[in-house]
């Protein structure tokens, strides 16, 4: 039984494209979130979303836009992909100020 | 800029020899998390501390919470090659609602 889930694993696109991830938690948790990890490893915290409703929204381009359709997912998309964009996302999920489940990522690698 | 500082940013040592990762915050930590994330995994939770001072164990691992609440140390004594991989600190800086991570500190374990 997973406890995050997130698809798909693996994304290749090209610049320009519009791509989806989706993310699924299965632990009853209220809080998920979205992290960018790029190439040196820095883990930075993009959204949080606490019963559906936006809580953070770090300086992110709004070619980014999160949405939470229930409290089980959040999903990521993104417009106009850049090569900057290339990176490995996080979904995670907690109760609040808890610790933070993370599900296996996603590879985005923007051509 | 980042916040959150580790050091070092990597270490490389012989299975059986000691390992020390030190997190420092400019600020004032409400708490402190820690997390491990195996090559080509995701970060997986270890502990959080909270109380100045804190100092807890599992195992070979012994974690500190500095006394002002703006540094954390985890130590890991007789490393072996399971405990290969990157280590996060991750903390609220003041009131902040988010979770701030560390640089990391990549630990390579070799017989």
């Amino acid at each position: 039984d997973t406890a995050v889930s997130q698809t798909p694993k693996y994304l290749v696109t090209q610049m320009g494209n519009d791509k989806s991830i989706k993310c699924e938690q299965n632990l009853g948790h209220d809080t998920m979130y979205w992290y960018k990890q790029d190439s040196k490893k820095f883990l930075k915290i993009m959204f949080s979303y606490n019963n559906k409703e936006l809580i953070i929204n770090e300086t992110v381009p709004n070619r980014f836009s999160p949405k939470s359709p229930d409290k089980a997912h959040l999903n990521l998309h993104i417009n106009s992909l850049e090569l900057g964009d290339s990176a490995v996302y996080f979904c995670a999920s907690s109760q609040v100020n808890q610790m933070q489940y993370f599900g296996p990522g996603t590879r985005l690698t923007v051509t | 800029g980042q916040q959150v500082m580790q050091i070092p940013q990597y270490q490389h040592v012989q299975e059986g020899e000691d390992f020390t990762t030190y997190c420092n915050s400019s600020t004032t930590l409400s708490n402190i998390q820690w997390y491990k994330q195996r090559p080509g995994g995701h970060p997986v939770f270890l502990i959080q501390l909270v109380k100045s001072g804190e100092v807890k164990k599992q195992k070979r691992l012994t974690f500190q919470f500095g006394e002002a609440k703006k540094n954390s140390s985890l130590h890991i004594t007789a490393t072996q090659t399971t405990d290969v991989g990157t280590y996060f600190c991750a903390g609220r800086l003041g009131t902040a609602s988010k979770l701030t991570f560390g640089t990391g500190t990549r630990l390579q374990v070799t017989l």
